[in-house]
């Protein structure tokens, strides 16, 4: 399966501190990558669509200008928490889609970056 | 917009018992349908999929069953072993791919020796 790489993949920050996150797909073009949260014992809720070349597209209640999301290239996609509080300690996931594929297209995970709050 | 249940939301069983998973999904127009394994503090790994087009589809050890009537899909694990033992996810879309997943809340299945 194609691979997508995350990084880092642990982070410990003070509160009020900015974590910026990598995204990036290692062997295809992703045009599009997908952005999750993930607490403890819990299923992956999905942030945002990243979309190379324009705007990210947030689900409802994720504010925009906390989580901020940038896809300048087909290969990378980041996303920074800023002003990080506790609340906003997570596992934060990665995804990019294999649209190359055409019909049959699949959705790939990166290795996830759980972050701390101080 | 699309609600997946899943159930159970933990499964025991024996090491080389078979388990089952289910999910059901509430958009008709839902037409992909991934599982993922998860262990802990790792990615997703996506283990099979199924689209709106086949009922059933199968990988070793591993199946998925759709009833598009029913609205619900399963996956079968047969004969299982220690290292199956995860926390299962399934998904469905409506985009026939990626865009627009939305994860059941999740299994976390446990092999016993």
């Amino acid at each position: 399966g194609a691979v997508v790489s995350q990084h880092p993949s642990r982070v410990i920050c003070k509160s009020g501190t900015s974590v910026k996150i990598e995204c990036r797909s290692l062997d295809f073009q992703a045009t599009t990558m997908f952005w999750y949260r993930q607490f403890p014992k819990q299923s992956l809720m999905l942030m945002a669509t990243s979309n190379e070349g324009s705007k990210a597209t947030y689900e409802q209640g994720v504010e925009k200008d906390k989580f901020l999301i940038n896809h300048a290239s087909l290969t990378l996609s980041t996303l920074t928490v800023t002003s990080a509080h506790p609340e906003d300690s997570s596992f934060y996931i990665c995804s990019a889609s294999s649209r190359q594929d055409g019909p049959n297209e699949k959705l790939f995970f990166g290795s996830g970056t759980q972050l701390s709050v101080l | 917009g699309e609600n997946v249940e899943q159930h159970p939301s933990t499964l025991s069983v024996q090491e080389g018992d078979s388990a089952v998973i289910k999910c059901t999904y509430s958009d008709s127009a839902s037409n992909y349908f991934p599982w993922y394994k998860q262990e802990l503090g790792k990615r997703p790994q996506l283990i099979i999929d199924i689209r709106s087009n086949v009922g059933e589809k199968k990988d070793q050890r591993i199946a998925v069953t759709l009833n598009k009537t029913a609205k619900h899909f399963s996956l079968h694990i047969t004969e299982t072993q220690p290292e199956d033992s995860a926390v299962y996810f399934c998904a469905a879309s409506s985009g026939g791919g990626a865009d627009g997943l939305t994860f059941g809340k999740g299994t976390h299945l446990i092999i016993q020796p």
